[in-house]
Protein backbone atom coordinates (compact mmCIF):
# COMPACT_ATOMS: atom_id res chain seq x y z
CA UNK A 1 0.00 0.00 0.00
CA UNK A 2 1.65 3.49 -1.46
CA UNK A 3 -1.32 5.65 -0.91
CA UNK A 4 -2.46 8.34 1.23
CA UNK A 5 -5.59 8.79 1.74
CA UNK A 6 -7.52 11.80 2.65
CA UNK A 7 -11.25 12.86 3.01
CA UNK A 8 -13.21 14.34 2.52
CA UNK A 9 -12.50 14.89 -1.16
CA UNK A 10 -14.49 18.00 -0.87
CA UNK A 11 -16.00 20.32 1.55
CA UNK A 12 -17.97 23.19 1.47
CA UNK A 13 -18.18 25.24 4.95
CA UNK A 14 -19.56 28.54 6.51
CA UNK A 15 -17.01 30.62 7.97
CA UNK A 16 -18.63 30.14 11.54
CA UNK A 17 -18.92 26.05 11.09
CA UNK A 18 -16.19 23.66 12.36
CA UNK A 19 -15.02 20.76 10.31
CA UNK A 20 -12.06 18.42 10.22
CA UNK A 21 -9.79 17.08 7.38
CA UNK A 22 -8.41 13.85 7.58
CA UNK A 23 -5.33 12.10 6.04
CA UNK A 24 -4.42 8.07 6.47
CA UNK A 25 -1.18 6.47 5.26
CA UNK A 26 -0.61 2.64 6.28
CA UNK A 27 3.03 2.97 4.56
CA UNK A 28 5.08 3.21 8.02
CA UNK A 29 6.15 6.21 7.44
CA UNK A 30 7.05 8.53 10.70
CA UNK A 31 6.79 12.32 9.14
CA UNK A 32 3.69 14.06 7.71
CA UNK A 33 2.75 16.92 6.62
CA UNK A 34 -0.17 19.68 5.47
CA UNK A 35 0.14 21.75 2.63
CA UNK A 36 -2.31 24.07 1.03
CA UNK A 37 -2.35 25.20 -2.21
CA UNK A 38 -4.19 27.75 -4.53
CA UNK A 39 -5.08 27.51 -7.69
CA UNK A 40 -2.22 27.95 -10.32
CA UNK A 41 0.19 27.84 -7.49
CA UNK A 42 2.51 25.82 -6.08
CA UNK A 43 2.09 24.00 -2.61
CA UNK A 44 3.02 26.07 0.72
CA UNK A 45 3.76 24.02 3.31
CA UNK A 46 1.96 24.26 6.58
CA UNK A 47 2.95 22.07 9.65
CA UNK A 48 4.96 18.83 9.80
CA UNK A 49 4.57 15.88 12.34
CA UNK A 50 8.03 14.11 13.05
CA UNK A 51 7.22 10.80 14.74
CA UNK A 52 3.94 12.19 16.06
CA UNK A 53 5.26 15.35 18.00
CA UNK A 54 4.79 18.91 15.93
CA UNK A 55 8.23 19.76 14.55
CA UNK A 56 7.15 22.49 11.69
CA UNK A 57 4.65 25.09 11.90
CA UNK A 58 4.81 27.77 9.02
CA UNK A 59 3.49 30.34 11.12
CA UNK A 60 -0.21 29.15 10.15
CA UNK A 61 -3.29 31.16 11.62
CA UNK A 62 -4.67 29.49 14.77
CA UNK A 63 -7.97 28.75 13.13
CA UNK A 64 -6.09 25.84 11.41
CA UNK A 65 -5.14 23.42 14.10
CA UNK A 66 -3.45 20.10 13.29
CA UNK A 67 -3.41 17.02 15.29
CA UNK A 68 -1.66 13.61 15.04
CA UNK A 69 -3.40 10.96 17.00
CA UNK A 70 -1.03 7.94 16.25
CA UNK A 71 1.88 7.24 13.03
CA UNK A 72 -0.48 6.46 10.68
CA UNK A 73 -3.52 9.46 11.30
CA UNK A 74 -3.35 13.51 10.75
CA UNK A 75 -6.12 15.91 10.95
CA UNK A 76 -6.43 19.37 10.26
CA UNK A 77 -9.48 21.12 12.18
CA UNK A 78 -10.78 23.90 11.09
CA UNK A 79 -12.56 26.99 12.93
CA UNK A 80 -13.75 30.48 11.72
CA UNK A 81 -12.03 29.92 8.43
CA UNK A 82 -12.62 32.87 5.88
CA UNK A 83 -13.26 32.69 2.28
CA UNK A 84 -9.20 33.19 1.58
CA UNK A 85 -8.84 29.88 2.90
CA UNK A 86 -10.35 28.46 0.03
CA UNK A 87 -7.79 25.72 -1.67
CA UNK A 88 -6.46 22.42 -1.91
CA UNK A 89 -5.55 20.79 1.16
CA UNK A 90 -2.92 18.23 0.83
CA UNK A 91 -1.28 15.53 3.37
CA UNK A 92 2.43 14.33 2.59
CA UNK A 93 3.79 11.66 4.29
CA UNK A 94 7.61 10.18 4.33
CA UNK A 95 9.62 7.48 5.89
CA UNK A 96 10.96 9.45 8.75
CA UNK A 97 11.47 13.02 7.72
CA UNK A 98 14.80 12.56 6.53
CA UNK A 99 13.88 11.27 3.20
CA UNK A 100 13.23 14.33 1.17
CA UNK A 101 10.75 11.61 -1.44
CA UNK A 102 6.86 12.43 -0.01
CA UNK A 103 3.88 10.72 -1.29
CA UNK A 104 1.22 12.99 -1.68
CA UNK A 105 -2.50 12.33 -0.97
CA UNK A 106 -5.22 13.73 -3.93
CA UNK A 107 -6.10 16.42 -1.24
CA UNK A 108 -9.68 17.87 -0.01
CA UNK A 109 -11.00 21.12 -1.94
CA UNK A 110 -11.93 23.13 0.24
CA UNK A 111 -14.99 26.26 0.08
CA UNK A 112 -15.43 28.92 2.51
CA UNK A 113 -18.32 30.95 1.95
CA UNK B 1 17.01 26.85 1.93
CA UNK B 2 17.85 27.00 -1.53
CA UNK B 3 15.78 28.70 -4.19
CA UNK B 4 14.89 27.78 -7.08
CA UNK B 5 14.11 29.22 -10.54
CA UNK B 6 12.40 27.14 -13.75
CA UNK B 7 10.21 28.33 -16.77
CA UNK B 8 6.91 29.48 -16.24
CA UNK B 9 5.82 27.06 -18.97
CA UNK B 10 6.57 24.82 -22.08
CA UNK B 11 5.11 23.62 -24.95
CA UNK B 12 5.83 20.45 -26.61
CA UNK B 13 4.50 17.86 -29.31
CA UNK B 14 3.65 13.77 -28.55
CA UNK B 15 7.12 11.89 -28.81
CA UNK B 16 9.59 14.66 -28.57
CA UNK B 17 11.87 14.79 -25.84
CA UNK B 18 11.05 17.63 -22.91
CA UNK B 19 13.97 19.10 -21.16
CA UNK B 20 12.97 21.20 -18.18
CA UNK B 21 16.02 23.10 -15.98
CA UNK B 22 16.15 24.18 -12.70
CA UNK B 23 18.50 26.94 -11.85
CA UNK B 24 19.57 26.71 -7.70
CA UNK B 25 22.76 28.87 -7.71
CA UNK B 26 22.84 28.67 -3.56
CA UNK B 27 22.59 24.89 -3.20
CA UNK B 28 24.06 24.18 -0.29
CA UNK B 29 26.54 20.53 -0.06
CA UNK B 30 24.57 18.51 1.38
CA UNK B 31 21.20 19.46 -0.35
CA UNK B 32 20.00 16.93 -3.46
CA UNK B 33 17.62 17.70 -6.48
CA UNK B 34 14.12 16.20 -6.29
CA UNK B 35 11.38 16.82 -9.18
CA UNK B 36 7.53 16.10 -8.91
CA UNK B 37 5.13 15.99 -10.97
CA UNK B 38 1.56 17.43 -10.34
CA UNK B 39 -2.06 16.63 -12.36
CA UNK B 40 -4.72 18.85 -11.96
CA UNK B 41 -6.62 18.30 -8.64
CA UNK B 42 -4.44 16.06 -7.45
CA UNK B 43 -1.54 15.70 -5.36
CA UNK B 44 2.37 16.15 -6.26
CA UNK B 45 3.89 12.88 -7.37
CA UNK B 46 7.75 12.18 -6.96
CA UNK B 47 9.77 11.71 -10.30
CA UNK B 48 13.32 11.46 -9.65
CA UNK B 49 15.98 12.60 -6.76
CA UNK B 50 19.55 13.72 -7.30
CA UNK B 51 22.90 15.07 -5.61
CA UNK B 52 25.45 15.11 -8.80
CA UNK B 53 26.08 13.91 -12.41
CA UNK B 54 23.14 11.80 -14.24
CA UNK B 55 19.77 9.55 -12.82
CA UNK B 56 17.69 7.70 -14.89
CA UNK B 57 14.95 5.68 -13.78
CA UNK B 58 11.94 4.40 -15.55
CA UNK B 59 10.01 8.00 -16.26
CA UNK B 60 12.69 10.55 -16.81
CA UNK B 61 16.72 11.51 -16.36
CA UNK B 62 18.26 14.20 -13.94
CA UNK B 63 21.39 15.88 -15.50
CA UNK B 64 23.30 17.74 -12.56
CA UNK B 65 26.44 19.64 -13.78
CA UNK B 66 29.11 19.57 -11.32
CA UNK B 67 29.06 22.68 -9.97
CA UNK B 68 25.52 21.98 -9.20
CA UNK B 69 23.92 25.02 -9.56
CA UNK B 70 21.34 24.08 -11.65
CA UNK B 71 19.61 20.64 -12.95
CA UNK B 72 17.59 19.66 -15.87
CA UNK B 73 14.87 17.13 -15.95
CA UNK B 74 14.65 15.18 -19.32
CA UNK B 75 11.30 13.56 -20.58
CA UNK B 76 11.49 11.35 -23.29
CA UNK B 77 9.10 10.95 -25.89
CA UNK B 78 6.56 12.63 -23.90
CA UNK B 79 2.58 11.40 -24.55
CA UNK B 80 -0.56 13.57 -23.71
CA UNK B 81 -0.83 12.20 -20.48
CA UNK B 82 2.99 13.99 -19.79
CA UNK B 83 0.77 17.58 -19.70
CA UNK B 84 1.28 18.45 -16.02
CA UNK B 85 3.03 20.96 -13.80
CA UNK B 86 6.85 19.74 -12.96
CA UNK B 87 8.34 21.23 -9.69
CA UNK B 88 11.47 21.01 -8.54
CA UNK B 89 12.87 21.42 -4.97
CA UNK B 90 16.16 21.37 -3.77
CA UNK B 91 16.96 20.77 0.47
CA UNK B 92 19.03 18.35 2.64
CA UNK B 93 17.51 14.92 3.19
CA UNK B 94 19.64 14.00 6.10
CA UNK B 95 17.85 16.76 8.78
CA UNK B 96 15.63 15.31 11.80
CA UNK B 97 12.58 16.24 12.77
CA UNK B 98 10.71 16.27 9.80
CA UNK B 99 11.97 18.09 6.43
CA UNK B 100 10.75 21.78 5.52
CA UNK B 101 10.22 21.07 2.23
CA UNK B 102 9.18 24.36 -0.10
CA UNK B 103 7.97 24.29 -3.80
CA UNK B 104 9.23 26.08 -6.16
CA UNK B 105 7.23 28.34 -8.91
CA UNK B 106 6.58 24.69 -10.95
CA UNK B 107 6.83 24.38 -15.07
CA UNK B 108 3.79 24.16 -16.65
CA UNK B 109 3.97 21.44 -19.69
CA UNK B 110 1.43 21.05 -22.41
CA UNK B 111 2.19 17.86 -24.67
CA UNK B 112 0.09 18.81 -27.78
CA UNK B 113 -0.82 16.07 -30.71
Amino acid sequence: DTEVTQTPKHLVMGMTNKKSLKCEQHMGHRAMYWYKQKAKKPPELMFVYSYEKLSINESVPSRFSPECPNSSLLNLHLHALQPEDSALYLCASSQDGTDEKLFFGSGTQLSVL
Amino acid sequence: LAKTTQPISMDSYEGQEVNITCSHNNIATNDYITWYQQFPSQGPRFIIQGYKTKVTNEVASLFIPADRKSSTLSLPRVSLSDTAVYYCLVGDPIKAAGNKLTFGGGTRVLVKP
